[in-house]
């Protein structure tokens, strides 16, 4: 079946560098890809649509100098999280919809900023 | 209203028991449903979809409601591994809602 690849699956950096998330759909090509947040015992919250070729497209709330999406091809896009800081502690998630029109998620990244 | 809202939980329930989840939603052009289950601090997976007026999976069943604008998630007989936090997923803009907590115990 379809599969998203994400990493890293955890991260710690220090408050004030950035950091790179990567999803990758393995084995078919997405056109869109979807990057969520979620909190501990909190929703999934969508932050941006990912379009390939295209900017992305923020959800309101969301800062889009802070949290830049690249789609540079058909199978990966990447979150940057921009000069992190410890507000910025959450577990990140992508998906991706297959051909079938199925929701496939990566397995997350757990970031830590201290 | 907000466009998906679930049944508070925590839901305790022992091995064995019935148990159902409701899911409300707001927007009726909505023709399809998700429901999904996630671990604690894993990505969700997909549980089952709705479509029509309803599915069926072994033990699960999802059912869609359009004149009340809900649909519910029916797991019979519970085991200790359904112990999980159900969403359900709202296409085409991929509302979550805050799902519910389902802890089965023996």
């Amino acid at each position: 079946g379809a599969v998203v690849s994400q990493h890293p699956s955890r991260v710690i950096c220090k408050s004030g560098t950035s950091v790179k998330i990567e999803c990758r759909s393995l084995d078919f090509q997405a056109t869109t890809m979807f990057w969520y947040r979620q909190f501990p015992k909190q929703s999934l919250m969508l932050m941006a649509t990912s379009n390939e070729g295209s900017k992305a497209t923020y959800e309101q709330g969301v800062e889009k100098d802070k949290f830049l999406i690249n789609h540079a091809s058909l199978t990966l896009s990447t979150l940057t999280v921009t000069s992190a800081h410890p507000e910025d502690s959450s577990f990140y998630i992508c998906s991706a919809y297959s051909r079938n029109e199925k929701l496939f998620f990566g397995s997350g990244t757990q970031l830590s900023v201290l | 209203r907000k466009e998906v809202e679930q049944d508070p939980g925590p839901f305790n329930v022992p091995e064995g028991a019935t148990v159902a989840f409701n899911c409300t939603y707001s927007n009726s052009a909505s023709q399809s449903f998700f429901w999904y289950r996630q671990d604690c601090r894993k990505e969700p997976k997909l549980l089952m979809s709705v479509y029509s007026s309803g599915n069926e999976d072994g033990r699960f069943t999802a059912q869609l409601n359009r004149a009340s604008q809900y649909i519910s998630l029916l797991i019979r007989d519970s085991k200790l591994s359904d112990s999980a936090t159900y969403l359900c997923v709202l296409p085409p803009a991929l509302i979550f809602g805050k799902g519910t907590t389902l802890s089965v115990s023996s």
